[in-house]
């Protein structure tokens, strides 16, 4: 079956611009989860959702970033007024049970803030 | 959650063993013990995980010492497509989140 897709795969953004990034679990998967990879280094926390609850968002580095995911399925990413230190990788992942079973990733949005 | 400790980087040669470490000196006794990899450009891929026990799937074997504080992914039959980056990773039943680390770089030679 399908797997965890995100789009756009590749975003080039210029500081101070605002993106919103897309991820598509899958059907069925109650947890959602997003991270942060810089590079050269592991995927870092940034929120989760069950269902359409936001549950933990600790990790998200400031005020600029908000996420949802209003039906419980489809979630956003999104940065305000990005700058260039958001440049990473953001990855999307989906899990069956809440928040506890392996979770499967998406393939990731690379942003480039400029 | 405990913290992971692994090498930066291993060689294995093709068709070989690939036997990868990972030191959890702190973990606790509800924790699990998970393995993913990451190749190049992709998002990261579950392996294993287990609590106490060796574990086997069509992908890995996971070795845990019997005071839990260490264990060893092995690939039985490195191929070359299984150079990534492989993390070593603890988490609580209760955990949400996944601590990644910097993992360990795998390289398979031909």
């Amino acid at each position: 079956g399908a797997g965890v897709s995100q789009s756009p795969r590749y975003k080039v953004a210029k500081r101070g611009q605002d993106v919103a990034l897309r991820c598509d679990p899958i059907s069925g998967h109650v947890s959602l989860f997003w991270y942060q990879q810089a590079l050269g280094q592991g995927p870092e926390f940034l929120t989760y959702f069950q269902n359409e609850a936001q549950l933990d968002k600790s990790g998200l580095p400031s005020d600029r970033f908000f996420a949802e995911r209003p039906e419980g399925s489809v979630s956003t990413l999104k940065i305000q007024r990005t700058q260039q230190e958001d440049s990473a990788v953001y990855l999307c992942a989906s899990s069956f049970v809440g928040g506890q079973g392996e979770q499967y990733f998406g393939p990731g949005t690379r942003l480039t803030v400029t | 959650d405990a913290k992971t400790t692994q090498p930066p980087s291993m060689d294995c040669a093709e068709g070989r063993a690939a036997n990868l470490p990972c030191n959890h000196s702190t973990i606790s006794g509800n924790e699990y013990v998970y393995w993913y990899r990451q190749i190049h450009s992709q998002g990261p891929q579950y392996i294993i995980h287990g609590l106490k026990n060796n574990e086997t799937n069509e992908m890995a074997s996971l070795i845990i010492t019997e005071d839990r504080k260490s264990s060893t992914l092995i690939l039985p039959h490195a191929t070359l497509r299984d150079t990534a980056v492989y993390y070593c990773i603890v988490r609580a039943p209760t955990g949400n989140q996944f601590y990644f680390g910097t993992g360990t770089s795998l390289t398979v030679i031909p």
